[in-house]
């Protein structure tokens, strides 16, 4: 079945861009999100690409898809203390089902 | 801006015990999903409901685990017995059906089994 896989940690200084990498195995993905989850919160949509996307920007946030290596990025611009949370990349797995399979998440950590 | 509700937000039971979770999902939403979350893990879909019928209930431990969504809107995931292992974050999300489908979730539901 589809494995998406993130680093587990990532720590910066607040006013630097911060990148969160993602890697997925499912070449035949249809969609591509990223959620962000504050402590004891839900998940909020930050944003996401189709695949036949290769950049998706939106203010503070640029999403890089590389297909060939089956890679997808998040880019924050301005890292700010609030930025402080787990981010999740989420994959819709083919089909009609609209199943998402989440890897494990990242930490952003931003210090000021 | 519209959302997703789930209660209780927190629940704490013993184990061997019932345990029950509501969701209300963002009106005219017809998919709704279940996902549990173990701490330091991705949610992981337990089941997924287009209106009122299971489209996919394959990770759902059906021996103890039970999900309904009787007139397509609201849904109730039951746990019974509890067991230690439940202990995790249960969120709800719904689509609207067709088009991207994106997911919205809502705060979720802290399980503690004691």
């Amino acid at each position: 079945g589809e494995d998406v896989e993130q680093s587990l940690f990532l720590s910066v200084r607040e006013g630097d861009s911060s990148v969160i990498n993602c890697t997925y195995t499912d070449s035949s993905s249809t969609y591509l999100y990223w959620y962000k989850q504050e402590p004891g919160a839900g998940l909020q949509l930050l944003t996401y690409i189709f695949s036949n996307m290769d950049m998706k920007q939106d203010q503070r946030l640029t999403v890089l898809l590389n297909k060939k290596d089956k890679h997808l990025s998040l880019r924050i611009a301005d890292t700010q203390t609030g930025d402080s949370a787990i981010y999740f990349c989420a994959v819709k797995i083919s089909g009609n089902t609209g199943k998402l399979i989440f890897g494990q998440g990242t930490t952003l950590q931003v210090k000021p | 801006e519209a959302e997703v509700a789930q209660s209780p937000r927190y629940k704490i039971t013993e184990k061997s015990q019932a345990v029950a979770f509501w969701c209300d999902p963002i009106s005219g939403h017809a998919t709704l999903y279940w996902y549990r979350q173990i701490l330091g893990q991705g949610p992981e879909l337990l089941v997924q409901f287009q209106d009122e019928s299971v489209v996919d209930d394959s990770q759902l431990p059906k021996d103890r685990f039970s999900a309904e969504r009787l007139k397509g809107v609201d849904s109730t995931l039951k746990i019974q017995p509890a067991e230690l292992g439940d202990s995790a974050m249960y969120l709800c999300a719904s689509s609207f059906r067709g088009g991207v489908q994106t997911q919205y979730f809502g705060p979720g539901t802290r399980l503690l089994v004691l």
